[in-house]
């Protein structure tokens, strides 16, 4: 199965910071990598398909690069709703496999 | 709009069975993969497997092939994950999701499973 390492697995920042979470894969592939975010106590939610697509209703601060075996999350200007985990998901290969998240306190 | 609607909880014993469910409207249930997610308590997210209601075809991970059984019955749009015996272990949050049989686009508001004696 195809691992995912997150880094960093916890950060803080501020309102406003440019924020960037990658995502390692064991293995190579092209785009098959997907990122959610997280509350507590709620579900997931698709922000990023297909490496760097941006879910339909998802705020353009919000991007996705990579290929390979390294991908990134960034956000350009962080929000007060943007504090949460977030987690990448590969679909390349059977199982589908998730990292194991990068939590944004609040600085 | 589409809906997932998971029951909230499930509290069960040891060695117990559970068939938990996910009601999918707002769509058409037989042509989009449901999968599910297991979170248990602080801890991230795990693919547990998917089908598709269209014609049961159905994926595992091998942590969970042998644990649990996920099967749908398209003609009540409801999709299941079952287990035969429960464990401890088995406490945690179980996610049922919708999407093109790769990423999950949409996401039920989960099943708290609660095995204890």
């Amino acid at each position: 199965a195809i691992q995912l390492t997150q880094s960093p697995s916890s950060l803080s920042a501020s309102v406003g910071d440019r924020v960037t979470i990658t995502c390692r894969a064991s293995q190579g592939f092209s785009s098959a990598l997907a990122w959610y975010q997280q509350k507590p106590g709620k579900a997931p939610k698709l922000l990023i398909y297909d490496a760097s697509s941006l879910e339909s209703g998802v705020p353009s601060r919000f991007s996705g690069s990579g290929s390979g075996t390294d991908f990134t999350l960034t956000i350009s200007s962080l929000q007060p709703e943007d504090f949460a985990t977030y987690y990448c998901q590969q679909f390349n290969n059977y199982p589908f496999t998730f990292g194991p998240g990068t939590k944004v306190h609040i600085k | 709009e589409v809906q997932l609607v998971q029951p909230g909880a499930e509290v069960k014993k040891p060695g117990e069975s559970l068939k938990i469910s996910c009601k999918g409207s707002g769509y058409s249930f037989i042509n989009f993969w449901i999968g599910w997610v297991r979170q248990m308590p602080g801890k991230g997210l795990e693919w547990m497997g998917i089908i598709y209601p269209g014609d049961s075809d159905t994926r595992y991970s091998p942590s969970f092939q042998g644990q649990v059984t996920i099967s749908a019955d398209k003609s009540i749009s409801t999709a299941y994950l079952q287990w035969s015996s429960l464990k401890a272990s088995d406490t945690a949050m179980y996610y049922c999701a919708i999407g093109n049989g790769e990423y999950f686009q949409h996401w039920g508001q989960g099943t708290l499973v609660t095995v204890s004696t």
